[in-house]
């Protein structure tokens, strides 16, 4: 079946641009994630979605990013006024029930944003 | 401090060689646990659960300490496509599953 996809795939956009991803989650999962990549460094969560709300958005590293959640289904973050430090790969994972849940995530391939 | 926390390495081990991480979690509310193997410029997939008995996946085992509030993985006979970084998630003591920072492994002939 269909797994989480993620578009585009890889972002070149230049500094002070406004930038949109997009997450396709599995179809019927309930939670969505967003996380951080930077090259050799470890996950950083940004925001969490149960359905169309976002409990948590405490991983946003400033107002410059947001994020939303339609139908209970596509996610997009958006970043604006990128800066050359936003440059990182961006994944997405989706659950089926989240809220704490000892659920699978599962993860898109990610974009790959590069600020210049 | 970090919620949970991992040796980074990388462990660089022969091929064939039995290898253990472990991975320690602050959050004692902690209810699930997991390993996930991430490759070289890949997204994260689920390696195995940890459950609290301890399972076993073919070369692959995991172990559950509660009291010490600690998961180990082994992999025994370690073969080349074991390379990679393993990450330890800890969840249901909030919302967020929380990743360790992960451990990387390089198996060489």
């Amino acid at each position: 079946g269909a797994g989480v996809s993620q578009s585009p795939s890889n972002k070149v956009t230049e500094k002070g641009k406004d930038v949109e991803l997009r997450c396709d989650p599995i179809s019927g999962h309930t939670a969505l994630y967003w996380y951080r990549q930077r090259l050799g460094q470890g996950l950083e969560f940004l925001i969490y979605f149960q359905g169309n709300s976002a409990p948590d958005k405490s991983g946003l590293p400033s107002d410059r990013f947001s994020a939303e959640r339609t139908g209970e289904s596509v996610s997009t973050l958006t970043i604006q006024r990128t800066q050359q430090e936003d440059s990182a790969v961006y994944l997405c994972a989706s659950s089926l029930v989240g809220g704490g849940a000892a659920d699978t995530q599962y993860f898109g391939p990610g974009t790959r944003l590069t600020v210049l | 401090r970090k919620e949970v926390e991992q040796d980074p390495g990388p462990f660089n081990v022969p091929e064939g060689a039995t290898v253990a991480f472990n991975c320690t979690y602050s959050n004692s509310a902690s209810q699930s646990f997991f390993w996930y193997r991430q490759d070289c410029r890949k997204e994260p997939k689920l390696l195995m659960s940890v459950y609290s008995s301890g399972n076993e996946d073919g070369r692959f085992t995991a172990q559950l300490n509660r009291a010490s509030q600690y998961i180990s993985l082994l992999i025994r006979d370690s073969k080349l496509s074991d390379s990679a970084t393993y990450l330890c998630v800890a969840s249901g003591g909030s919302y967020i599953p929380t990743f360790g920072r992960g451990t990387s492994l390089i198996v060489h002939p």
